[in-house]
C-alpha cells in the first residue's frame, strides 16, 4: 500500500503571497489531519478533515484553511503569508477520526515552506 | 504551564546504552499515550501506543506511563546508531478530538 504523499516537498514564497499544499492519504483512509512543525513550537495541530467535513481545528488564525475532496485527498491553504509561517507542514491520515482510541495516524514526509 | 513538557535535548549516547526519554503533562483528561519516532526529512512514525499506567514492551522499546504523577517515559535498550532520530511523545483524548505532541527529543547514538 502506498503511504501518505505530500506535494510539493519544498516551497519558497514571499510575504503576502498565498500557498496551497496537497496531501494524498493512504487508500481507504477517510481522515486527514494537518500539522505545523517548527523548532520552537514543535508539532502543532492545524485541523482534521473526515468525509469532507472539518471535524476539529487548532489555534491558528483564519489565514490557515483547508478542504477535503470526495476521494479523501486534502489541500491546505495559507493566505497572506508571514515570515513566521516558515515551517514543515505535515499531513497525517487514519482510517477513522484521529483521536479515536486505538486509531493510528500515518504521516507523510511533509512540505517544507520557507517564507522570505 | 504548557500542557506537555519534553526536554528537547539533544541527547548523545554511545551504542549499546540504555536511553530514557521523558514527558510530563498537566491535562488529566488525556486517555492514551504514544511515542513517535521521526527521522531527518521524514514524517513521524508511531512506535508505541498505550492506554493505562504501567509498562508496555516491544522489542528493545518499553513505554512507561504513570498517570498519578503525570509523566510518561520511553526506554530504549541496547541502543543502535539506527535509533538516532527525534522522539515525540503524544497524548490523546476523545474529549478534545485531537492529539497533543511534545516538542521532541533529538537522540544521537554514536557507534
Amino acid at each position: 500500500k502506498a503511504g501518505v504523499t505530500q506535494t510539493p516537498r519544498y516551497l519558497i514564497k514571499t510575504r503576502g503571497q498565498q500557498v496551497t499544499l496537497s496531501c494524498s492519504p493512504i487508500s481507504g483512509h477517510r481522515s486527514v489531519s494537518w500539522y505545523q512543525q517548527t523548532p520552537g513550537q514543535g508539532l502543532q495541530f492545524l485541523f482534521e478533515y473526515f468525509s469532507e467535513t472539518q471535524r476539529n481545528k487548532g489555534n491558528f488564525p483564519g489565514r490557515f484553511s483547508g478542504r477535503q475532496f470526495s476521494n479523501s485527498r486534502s489541500e491546505m491553504n495559507v493566505s497572506t503569508l508571514e515570515l513566521g509561517d516558515s515551517a514543515l507542514y505535515l499531513c497525517a491520515s487514519s482510517p477513522g477520526l484521529a483521536a479515536t482510541p486505538g486509531e493510528t495516524q500515518y504521516f507523510g514526509p511533509g512540505t517544507r515552506l520557507l517564507v522570505l | 504551564q504548557k500542557e506537555v513538557e519534553q526536554d528537547p535535548g539533544p541527547l548523545s549516547v554511545p551504542e549499546g546504552a540504555i536511553v530514557s526519554l521523558n514527558c510530563t503533562y498537566s491535562n488529566s483528561a488525556f486517555q492514551y499515550f504514544m511515542w513517535y519516532r521521526q527521522y531527518s526529512r521524514k514524517g513521524p512514525e508511531l512506535l508505541m501506543y498505550t492506554y493505562s499506567s504501567g509498562n508496555k514492551e516491544d522489542g528493545r522499546f518499553t513505554a512507561q506511563v504513570d498517570k498519578s504523577s503525570k509523566y510518561i517515559s520511553l526506554f530504549i535498550r541496547d541502543s543502535q546508531p539506527s535509533d538516532s532520530a527525534t522522539y515525540l511523545c503524544a497524548f490523546g483524548s476523545s474529549n478534545t478530538g485531537k492529539l497533543i505532541f511534545g516538542q521532541g527529543t533529538t537522540l544521537q547514538v554514536k557507534p
